[in-house]
């Protein structure tokens, strides 16, 4: 079975500019969860995605915004980029109603605004 | 709301001693717990979780953690470490009584570093 693949690995943007990050699920998961790590932090919640809608959202700003396709493979999109978003942003994926079993993580996406 | 605390930032061990790394929870009902390993520049790897059962749980690469619900503690322990566990890890709690999503907490992380 595949894992979660995340692309691109790193990215440099410019304040103000928009990203969009792409996350494929493992094979099997249906559902998707976004985390931002700063450095030396742990892992912040930003949202998950269930069957294409978002059904779950933790304290960041609307122009933090995802989709999810119907292959459940997800998007994630920042726009008006700040100096603090500068971090590691993690996708990983879950059965719907198994979350216990525990994520399975990307490798992550290394973005850099300078 | 659900948290998770991980006193220590960085715990050092020599090799072959044995190894714990600590995490206490705060949730409204009967957690599910969680750890994970993160090395250099990677993802997180799902080591073990305690759903319900035994309060002894095993996991990947000879780790264990033992749920404790009176001190509301699922500290992390190896009984012989090795340089190869030098890592960040990560303690993670969800709530099951919050509905409709499945978020999962991350304490701040503990940097393990084996010393040869």
């Amino acid at each position: 079975e595949t894992g979660v693949t995340q692309s691109p690995t790193h990215l440099i943007k410019t304040r103000g500019q928009q990203v969009t990050l792409r996350c494929s699920s493992q094979s099997g998961h249906n559902t998707v969860s976004w985390y931002q790590q700063a450095l030396g932090q742990g892992p912040q919640f930003i949202f998950q995605y269930y069957r294409e809608e978002e059904n779950g959202r933790g304290n960041f700003p609307p122009r933090f915004s995802g989709l999810q396709f119907p292959n459940y493979s997800s998007e994630l999109n920042v726009n008006a980029l700040e100096l603090d978003d500068s971090a590691l942003y993690l996708c990983a994926s879950s059965p719907r109603g198994q979350g216990h079993h525990g994520y399975t993580f990307g490798s992550g996406t290394r973005l850099t605004v300078v | 709301a659900q948290s998770v605390a991980q006193p220590e930032d960085q715990v050092n061990v020599a090799e072959g001693n044995p190894l714990t790394v600590k995490c206490t929870y705060s949730v409204s009902g009967n957690p599910y717990l969680f750890w994970y390993v993160q090395y250099p520049n990677r993802g997180l790897q799902f080591l073990l979780k305690y759903i319900t059962g035994d309060n002894l749980v095993k996991g990947s690469y000879g780790f264990e953690a033992e749920f404790n619900k009176s001190q509301t503690s699922f500290h992390l322990k190896k009984p012989s470490a090795l340089v190869s566990d030098s890592a960040l890890y990560f303690c993670a709690v969800r709530d099951p009584l919050v509905g409709g999503y499945q978020k999962v907490t991350f304490g701040t992380g503990t940097k393990l570093q084996v010393i040869p």
